[in-house]
């Protein structure tokens, strides 16, 4: 079974620094790799999806930006943070199984911009 | 319309009952059906798939779905508190990048 690690877990940083969160899997070979933001309360927004190295697709036009280089290794990144970017950042691998295809979460980045 | 629909709730059930959490959804060429339970403050962690039209039973929790009506449900017996939780349902094509989440639905099971 794969395993979905996040870093960091959580995260405070001043408006206009920049951003970069991680998440690596192990256990699976070329996932769909997805990266979902949480505000407080509110259902889960798909950012961005790769199905493999250095194939990114956004969802969402905004300040930030996605990154595969490496087959399990996924990065979130921003150059100038905003208040709205807060959340809960939650990273997803998508491990076929035969003809139907499961998420699994990652425990996910607390982000605080003050 | 929303793509996937849920109540917000809190629906709140007594220990020991059954908490029935409903789902629909719009896009009729949907293959793959899940719930997965979110803790407060943790990420979401998968209860249970189904794929097929009639009931899938795993445990306390049974997954309904109807694919005419367009409707999945899950089924929480003998509630616990433990379950208190907020249920998100979604819904894919498979094959890739049309994986849909409900809003969710808040449970509180009370003591």
């Amino acid at each position: 079974s794969q395993t979905i690690h996040q870093w960091p877990a959580t995260l405070v940083q001043p408006v206009g620094s920049p951003l970069s969160l991680e998440c690596t899997v192990e256990g699976t070979s070329n996932p769909n790799l997805y990266w979902y933001r949480q505000a407080a309360g509110r259902g889960l927004q798909l950012l961005f999806y790769s199905i493999g190295i250095d194939q990114i697709s956004s969802e969402v036009p905004q300040n930030l930006s996605a990154s595969r280089p490496q087959d399990r290794q996924f990065i979130l990144s921003s150059k100038k943070l905003l208040l709205s970017d807060s959340g809960f950042y939650l990273c997803a691998s998508e491990a076929s199984r035969g003809s139907t295809d499961t998420q699994y979460f990652g425990p996910g980045t607390r982000l605080t911009v003050l | 319309q929303k793509e996937v629909e849920q109540n917000s709730g809190p629906l709140s059930v007594p220990e020991g009952a059954i908490a029935s959490l409903n789902c629909t959804y719009s896009d009729r060429v949907s293959q793959s059906f899940f719930w997965y339970r979110q803790y407060s403050g943790k990420s979401p962690e998968l209860i249970m798939s189904i794929y097929s039209n009639g009931d899938k039973e795993d445990g306390r929790f049974t997954a309904q779905l109807n694919k005419a009506s367009q409707y999945v449900s899950l089924l929480i017996r003998d509630s616990q508190p433990s379950d208190s939780a907020t249920y998100l349902c979604a819904v894919s094509r498979n094959y890739g990048q049309n994986f849909v989440f409900g809003p969710g639905t808040r449970l509180s099971v009370l003591p």
